[in-house]
């Protein structure tokens, strides 16, 4: 079936520097993929729509400066979290859709990376 | 794009079975209605879908009555490992594009 994988899975960093998170589909082709964030005891929120060879379509309130995305291929979407702050620690998961083994549109999603800035 | 509410929580004993309500009034005539499952620290996990009457598979059931205003998925003689978060999602699937946003889940506690 499809799978999305993600990259770091974990990832500690300092105040201040950037961190890359990158989302594959490994065996379909997805030319949207979905970014969510998720703080402890809450529910996803999603950040952006991202999409593959345009810029990426950001919900209100994510500040797309901040939390910059690229979609350079049909598998491979990165979600670059600039000058991050202990605020931005959380748990940032990626989606894609593809027509799985059970005949329809599914929304598989990465297994997450647990981000914590110091 | 339609929102769903669910109960925050509910708990469960081992061997029961679970059903938990999801409201979604304002579904729209191309949404289906899919349900997932995550354990914490992982991203969210299939468990079924359907657009009307009921659906079953090896792991649950889903019911959707005839105006579609509300959906029921039943977890049956739930397990430990049945412990997670249980998110309720309307959404028009056929497109790959369509955003899905979750609502705020619920979280299904099952004791011993």
């Amino acid at each position: 079936g499809a799978v999305v994988s993600q990259h770091p899975s974990w990832v500690i960093c300092k105040s201040g520097t950037s961190v890359k998170i990158e989302c594959r589909s490994l065996d379909f082709q997805a030319t949207t993929m979905f970014w969510y964030r998720q703080f402890p005891k809450q529910s996803l929120m999603l950040m952006a729509t991202s999409n593959e060879g345009s810029k990426a379509t950001y919900e209100q309130g994510v500040e797309k400066d901040k939390f910059l995305i690229n979609h350079a291929s049909l598998t491979l979407s990165t979600l670059t979290v600039t000058s991050a702050h202990p605020e931005d620690s959380s748990f940032y998961i990626c989606s894609a859709r593809d027509r799985g083994t059970r005949g329809f549109t599914e929304a598989f999603f990465g297994q997450g990376t647990r981000l914590t800035v110091v | 794009l339609a929102k769903t509410t669910q109960p925050i929580s509910m708990d469960s004993y081992e061997g029961q079975e679970v059903n938990i309500t999801c409201s979604h009034n304002n579904i729209a005539t191309n949404d289906y209605i899919t349900w997932y499952q995550q354990f914490p620290s992982q991203g969210p996990r299939f468990i079924i879908q359907g657009y009307k009457t009921k659906v079953t598979n090896e792991v649950a059931s889903l019911f959707i009555p005839a105006d579609r205003k509300s959906s029921t998925l039943s977890l049956p003689r739930v397990s430990l490992s049945d412990t997670a978060v249980y998110y309720c999602l309307v959404g028009a699937l056929s497109s790959n594009t369509g955003k899905l946003i979750f609502g705020q889940g619920t979280t299904l506690q099952v004791k011993p």
